[in-house]
């Protein structure tokens, strides 16, 4: 099946305590971007990677990074997480940047708390 | 100006009926759209790409403007299961998607 894993689904941290959120697909995909979302801002996007070793930052990159050793993978780390950084988090990919006919596709989401 | 407008809602409307909402993107290069369903707390999905020409999927049917720059999507026959947050999505001046913040939907009983 066609799909986009990330985990943890869930994570509470303390301020300051360096964290991974992993994301993985398998279907070949080129493009691939993290995006945070929260209550009346909707997606914002946090970076985005073209292929194997291109990132660049989206629109929200501060206090995060990202890497892309493989094509299947593309972690989100923070460093040093600070409670402005609570949100729910969701990893997407596709073939291209525009998403063709299929748009993006995304990862289940982690609900990510810094206490 | 926002990239991507969308009035938040909430419609609340009932079983059965026809609902319709807009979406304006400002970017008049754009040639990417989609609506998205998303369901609360639950990852965005793709409902259905918009085609200049307008097309259709079953009770749903999405619209392309142009010349007002704004993506329409309508329901027909609502259902329960219907109700979800729609978003609309355009490629921006950078080619990748911008996402609108939603139009939050309630199919009442």
């Amino acid at each position: 099946e066609a799909q986009v894993t990330q985990n943890p689904r869930y994570l509470i941290t303390v301020t300051g305590k360096k964290l991974t959120v992993t994301c993985s697909q398998n279907m070949n995909h080129e493009y691939m971007s993290w995006y945070r979302q929260d209550p009346g801002l909707g997606l914002r996007q946090i970076y985005y990677s073209m292929n194997v070793e291109v990132t660049d930052k989206g629109d929200v990159p501060e206090g995060y990074k990202v890497s892309r050793k493989e094509k299947r993978n593309f972690p989100l780390i923070l460093e040093s997480p600070s409670p402005n950084q609570t949100s729910l988090y969701f990893c997407a990919s596709s073939s291209t940047p525009r998403g063709t006919n299929y748009g993006y596709t995304f990862g289940s989401g982690t609900r990510l708390t810094v206490v | 100006r926002k990239e991507v407008e969308q009035d938040p809602g909430p419609f609340n409307v009932p079983e059965g009926a026809t609902v319709a909402f807009n979406c304006t993107y400002s970017n008049s290069a754009s040639q990417s759209f989609f609506w998205y369903r998303q369901d609360c707390r639950k990852e965005p999905k793709l409902l259905m790409s918009v085609y200049s020409s307008g097309n259709e999927d079953g009770r749903f049917t999405a619209q392309l403007n142009r010349a007002s720059q704004y993506i329409s999507l309508l329901i027909r026959d609502s259902k329960l299961s219907d109700s979800a947050t729609y978003l609309c999505v355009v490629n921006s001046r950078n080619e990748k998607l911008t996402f609108g913040t939603g139009t939050r939907l309630t199919i009442i009983p």
